[in-house]
């Protein structure tokens, strides 16, 4: 059973970088068979995909925030990170980090998740 | 940028009944989208993909339908658990490039 764990902290201040990692178990970010992704929910709003990485390092983001995202991977640790510059208020919210699989028909979705971690942007 | 539509916002149901969800897209996605439930204070869960498809452990009361740019969720019978928001999403292009609907709650009447 693949189970996903973000980690990281919880206030980040306003302008600084929050960073936050997702250490995968039951599976493994160096499969050519999926992605693996961010997603975000401010409190009591909907869902906003952040990006995706490959196992390989090729990355896709979301572009309202592509110019403050970066997601790397570490396959010795299992583990993906996002990295989310100058950050203010309006980045508040729950973050998950989720697995994106994809069938023969080229269909994706997002199939395992996180529990997410709330982060809260505040001085 | 596609954009995503859903209505109702809130749906209210009796245990019992037949639930219909509605998903728009600003432009033809084709069968290239999912559906998510999800419960107070827990992740999202999948439910169905490729506009029709349920995902592995979803009972056959949650069934997907559409194309292009009209999609429905249906939920046969409501059972007790199946209170909560539910969220579309499509993708698009090569890479694919994901987007969310505003959700639906379905609440008890």
């Amino acid at each position: 059973q693949v189970q996903l764990q973000e980690s990281g902290p919880g206030l980040v201040k306003p302008s600084e970088t929050l960073s936050l990692t997702c250490t995968v178990s039951g599976g493994s970010v160096s499969s050519g068979s999926y992605y693996w992704s961010w997603i975000r929910q401010p409190p009591g709003k909907g869902l906003e995909w952040i990006g995706y990485i490959y196992y390989s390092g090729s990355t896709n983001y979301n572009p309202s925030l592509k110019s403050r995202v970066t997601i790397s991977v570490d396959t010795s640790k299992n583990q993906f990170s996002l990295k989310l510059s100058s950050v203010t208020a309006a980045d508040t919210a729950v973050y998950y980090c989720a697995r994106v699989s994809y069938d023969y028909h080229g269909h994706y979705y997002f199939d395992y998740w996180g529990q997410g971690t709330l982060v809260t942007v505040s001085s | 940028e596609i954009v995503m539509t859903q209505s109702p916002a809130t749906l209210s149901v009796s245990p019992g009944e037949r639930a219909t969800l509605s998903c728009r897209a600003s432009q033809s996605v084709s069968s290239n989208l999912a559906w998510y439930q999800q419960k107070p204070g827990q992740a999202p869960r999948l439910l169905i993909y490729g506009a029709s498809t349920r995902a592995t452990g979803i009972p056959a009361r949650f069934s997907g339908s559409g194309s292009g740019t009209e999609f429905t969720l249906t939920i046969s019978s409501l059972q007790s658990e199946d209170f909560a928001v539910y969220y579309c999403q499509q993708y698009n292009n090569w890479p694919p490039l994901f987007t969310f609907g505003p959700g639906t709650k379905v609440d008890i009447k």
